[in-house]
């Protein structure tokens, strides 16, 4: 079955370190890849997303992503996290034959220590 | 904000009941989906609809019934309701039919007793 996994669940950063949360996918085709963040309260707003083309993405907030087939992964990256970052990122993988249906990882909460 | 409403905010009802959970997609969005968060399960596909009907459906109890309207807005209905449906209810909505990005609303908290 087609799943999406998050290995880290809890993680903790200095604020100006620099962080990179993990998400590999299993299916072999192409995937169309999301991370989306949600804050305490709040639904679900989306960082970045990969269809196709350049394999490193540009999202909002200072993040960015890498697709590596290779891998199977899609890592989130942020050169120097904020204390407003401290969230949880959410992972999620869609494929074009079932609708606009996404699979979501378990998520990563991150923690900003000061 | 994200220009996707869902109410109510907040539900409190007893095993047993029904409810209804009611969403409004953003403006110009055609598809509606439906997800469920638990702290066991994480984010679950329920349910998709697309300019009124239905398009790809999840992990969704037969318990659970949606539907959209011509207006575009959706409702959830959760009925025989137990204690493991406690969850929060995402609705989010997209332009199309097929992957693209997905708009979510703050939520529907819903706690049975």
């Amino acid at each position: 079955a087609q799943s999406v996994t998050q290995p880290d669940i809890h993680i903790t950063v200095s604020e100006g370190a620099s962080l990179e949360l993990r998400c590999n996918y299993s299916y072999g085709a192409t995937p169309y890849l999301f991370w989306y963040v949600q804050s305490p309260g709040q639904g679900l707003q989306l960082l970045l997303k990969y269809f196709s083309g350049d394999t490193l993405v540009q999202g909002i907030k200072g993040f960015e992503a890498e697709f590596k087939r290779s891998q199977s992964s899609f890592n989130l990256r942020k050169p120097s996290v904020h204390w407003s970052d401290a969230a949880e990122y959410f992972c999620a993988w869609g494929y074009g034959n079932q609708g606009g249906k996404l699979i979501f990882g378990q998520g990563t909460e991150l923690s900003v220590k000061p | 904000d994200s220009g996707v409403t869902q109410t109510p905010k907040h539900l409190i009802t007893a095993t047993g009941q029904r409810v209804t959970l009611r969403c409004s997609p953003r403006s110009g969005d055609l598809s509606v989906y439906w997800y469920q968060q638990s702290l066991d399960q994480g984010l679950q596909f329920l349910i998709q609809y697309y300019n009124g009907e239905e398009r790809a459906k999840g992990n969704i109890l037969e318990r659970f019934s949606a539907q959209q309207f011509p207006d575009l807005h959706s409702e959830l209905n959760l009925s025989s309701l137990e204690l493991g449906d406690s969850a929060l209810y995402f609705c989010a909505s997209s332009v199309s039919t097929g992957v693209d990005t997905q708009y979510f609303g703050p939520g529907t908290r819903l706690t049975v007793l």
